[in-house]
């Protein structure tokens, strides 16, 4: 059975530093790794999706990276904001069936003036 | 833009009551899931829909049922709302298995 750890739980930095929250899954037989945020009482908001040929995606200040062979993916969030803290999950899509996501517990991030 | 709606924003209901919670997406996406996020538990999925008409059980099913019958609409069902089932639904959608999934705002729902 899949299973997703994601670390750290919580992290607090101040504005502008670059960080890397860290998404470890089990079973490397996967078919793509998407990276949510979750703003309090909202739902979640698609950040990249790496299919498993790929080796990184990038949006903006977001880079995110992925190795499947050794079940890790990072988010790199450069000159991070206030406005980026949120709740980041990361969720795997297996490579059978109809692709239910395995969702982390997510790690909480709260970036401070 | 996706766009995944869903009927209510906060909800009351009381233990007993039978509960429709809706939800549409605008991008004719094929497969439509709902889950249930609580605290120190995570996301956990209840339904999951992979076209109009079928549906498969998720993870916890159990007192919730659902109903596809437009390709746009997904809706769950509380049978028989209980307290135990106070918590923040999330519908989401997406095209199939190797695309993106997307999801809606989310209801809170408080059964008492």
């Amino acid at each position: 059975k899949q299973e997703v750890t994601q670390i750290p739980a919580a992290l607090s930095v101040p504005e502008g530093e670059n960080l890397v929250l860290n998404c470890s899954f089990t079973d490397s037989a996967i078919y793509n790794l998407q990276w949510f945020r979750q703003d309090p009482g909202k739902g979640l908001t698609s950040l990249l999706l790496i299919q498993s040929s790929q080796r990184e995606q990038t949006s903006g200040r977001l880079n995110a990276s992925l190795d499947k062979s050794s079940g890790r993916s990072t988010l790199y969030i450069a000159a991070s904001q206030p406005g980026d803290s949120a709740t980041y999950l990361c969720a795997v899509s297996p490579g059978t069936s109809y692709g239910k996501l395995t969702f982390g517990q997510g790690t909480i991030l709260t970036v401070h003036p | 833009d996706v766009k995944v709606t869903q009927s209510s924003r906060y909800l009351v209901k009381r233990t007993g009551e039978k509960v429709f919670l809706e939800c549409v997406q605008d991008m004719d996406h094929e497969n439509m899931f709902w889950y249930r996020q609580d605290p120190g538990l995570g996301l956990r999925l209840i339904y999951f829909s992979y076209d109009v008409k079928m549906k498969e059980k998720g993870d916890i099913p159990e007192g919730y049922s659902v109903s596809r019958e437009k390709k746009e609409r997904f809706s769950l069902i509380l049978e028989s709302a209980s307290t135990n089932q106070t918590s923040m639904y999330l519908c989401a959608s997406r095209t199939g298995p190797f695309y993106e999934q997307y999801f809606g705002p989310g209801t809170r729902l408080t059964v008492t």
